[in-house]
């Protein structure tokens, strides 16, 4: 079954440092990954998909198929970026499965 | 576009009684998903619907448990007698029928059922 793992609940960074937020999948053929975002007091949304490349509010992810594993990075962390962060695996169904979620902690 | 509604936000029910929640997708979207959320915890499928079928409920609990997405109307997750550990949040996603973001979700707001 797929499984998506986030080993970190929380993760605490001061303003301007490096954010990287961890995510490894399981499953074994064509991964289908994103990273959702939820800010406080408002729905799920989506943040970015892996097949788009693109950047979005500064953040980046890249699939590293050898390592099973979709980080979302951003070099210099804002404290609007605080947020609970979720990864998600579709593995080319329509079935979703998300991560545990981190929570992102920027402090001023 | 209104975006994905659910309704109620807030439910309470006692044990024993029968919870409904409602969802209707974003308009052109025939794809409903239903998640929940027990506290601490992430999100967790549960049923993935298409209008008037089940396609995949595999994360749905045997029992008390069933969803619809009906022709007309919205789709409703259904708890018949509703135990404590029914109590999370329950969140309903929908996607496009086709085109390059059928696999992009959107969330509602969610409803947080509260059994006492």
């Amino acid at each position: 079954a797929q499984r998506v793992t986030q080993p970190e609940k929380l993760l605490s960074v001061f303003k301007g440092a490096p954010v990287e937020l961890k995510c490894n999948y399981s499953y074994s053929g064509s991964p289908e990954l994103f990273w959702y975002v939820q800010y406080s007091r408002q729905r799920l949304q989506l943040l970015l998909r892996h097949i788009s490349r693109e950047s979005i509010k500064g953040f980046t992810a890249d699939l590293n198929k050898g390592e099973t594993s979709f980080h979302l990075k951003k070099p210099f962390a804002q404290e609007e970026d605080s947020a609970m962060y979720y990864c998600a695996d579709s593995g080319g169904y329509q079935k979703v499965t998300f991560g545990t979620g981190t929570k992102l902690q920027v402090i001023p | 576009n209104a975006g994905v509604m659910q309704n109620p936000r807030h439910l309470v029910r006692r044990r024993g009684q029968e919870a409904r929640l409602r969802c209707s997708p974003m308009k052109g979207h025939s794809h409903v998903y239903w998640y929940r959320q027990l506290p601490e915890e992430g999100l967790k499928f549960m049923v993935y619907l298409q209008k008037e079928n089940i396609i995949d409920e595999s994360g749905m609990p045997k029992e008390r448990f069933s969803a619809e997405f009906p022709k007309e109307g919205p789709s409703i997750l259904r708890i018949q007698q509703v135990v404590r550990g029914d109590s999370a949040a329950y969140f309903c996603a929908s996607s496009p029928l086709a085109g390059d973001l059928t696999d992009t979700q959107y969330f509602g707001p969610g409803t947080r059922l509260t059994v006492l």
